[in-house]
C-alpha cells in the first residue's frame, strides 16, 4: 500500500508567479490536511478537506493561498503570486474515515527566489 | 484551541544512554495527543499516540509515553538510544470532539552521540 504521495518535493518560484503543490492520499483515505513547516518551526495546520468540500481552512492565509481536493485526482495547494516569506515545507497527511491518525507524505520544499 | 510546548529545543545524549523528552499541552477540552518523528528532509512518522485507556503508550523503536491529565503532560521515553534515534520529534494534539487538525509543538532535536 503506497503511503502518501506529494510532488514535486522540489520546487523553485520567482517572486510573482504561481506555485502548484500535489497530495496524493493513502488508498481509501478521504480526508486530507495541509500543514506548513518554516524554518526552525514547527508544523502549523493550513485547511482540511474531504472530496469536493473545505471542512476548515481556518489555518489559511486569507489571501493567494487556495485548496481543493476533487472528486478524481490528487489534492492541490495553490499560492498565487509568491513571495519569499512563502518559503518552506508543504506538508500534506490523510486519514481514513472516522480516524485520528494523520500519515504524513515527505513534503514538498518550496523556496521563492 | 490548543498549545504545544516542547521545552527542550536540543537534547543531546550519548549512546546507550536513557532520555526524556518533554511535552506540555494546554487544551479547555479534552484532547488526544501524539509523537512524530522526522527525519531530515523527510516527512514525519507517527511514533505512538494516545487515545484512550492506558496511560503508558507504547510506540515503534522502542519509545514510549506517558500521559499525566494532572500536569497535562506527555513525555516522550527511551531506556537506551541509538545513533539512527537522531532526529527532531514533535508533539502534537488534536481536539477530541470537533476538529480533526494537529497542533505541533516547536519540536526537539535529539542528537545522539557515539
Amino acid at each position: 500500500n503506497a503511503g502518501v504521495m506529494q510532488n514535486p518535493r522540489h520546487l523553485v518560484r520567482r517572486r510573482g508567479q504561481e506555485a502548484r503543490l500535489r497530495c496524493s492520499p493513502m488508498k481509501g483515505h478521504s480526508h486530507v490536511y495541509w500543514y506548513r513547516q518554516l524554518p526552525e518551526e514547527g508544523l502549523k495546520f493550513m485547511v482540511y478537506l474531504q472530496k469536493e468540500n473545505i471542512i476548515d481552512e481556518s489555518g489559511m492565509p486569507k489571501e493567494r493561498f487556495s485548496a481543493e481536493f476533487p472528486k478524481e485526482g490528487p489534492s492541490i495547494l495553490r499560492i498565487q503570486q509568491v513571495v519569499r516569506g512563502d518559503s518552506a515545507a508543504y506538508f500534506c497527511a490523510s486519514s481514513p474515515f472516522g480516524s485520528y491518525e494523520q500519515y504524513f507524505g515527505p513534503g514538498t520544499r518550496l523556496t521563492v527566489t | 484551541a490548543q498549545s504545544v510546548t516542547q521545552l527542550d529545543s536540543q537534547v543531546p545524549v550519548f549512546e546507550e544512554a536513557p532520555v526524556e523528552l518533554r511535552c506540555n499541552y494546554s487544551s479547555s477540552v479534552s484532547v488526544y495527543l501524539f509523537w512524530y518523528v522526522q527525519y531530515p528532509n523527510q516527512g514525519l512518522q507517527l511514533l505512538l499516540k494516545y487515545l484512550s485507556g492506558s496511560t503508558l503508550v507504547k510506540g515503534i523503536n522502542g519509545f514510549e509515553a506517558e500521559f499525566n491529565k494532572s500536569q497535562t503532560s506527555f513525555h516522550l521515553r527511551k531506556p537506551s538510544v541509538h545513533i539512527s534515534d537522531t532526529a527532531e520529534y514533535f508533539c502534537a494534539v488534536s481536539d477530541r470532539d470537533s476538529a480533526r487538525q494537529l497542533t505541533f509543538g516547536s519540536g526537539t532535536q535529539l542528537t545522539v552521540l557515539p
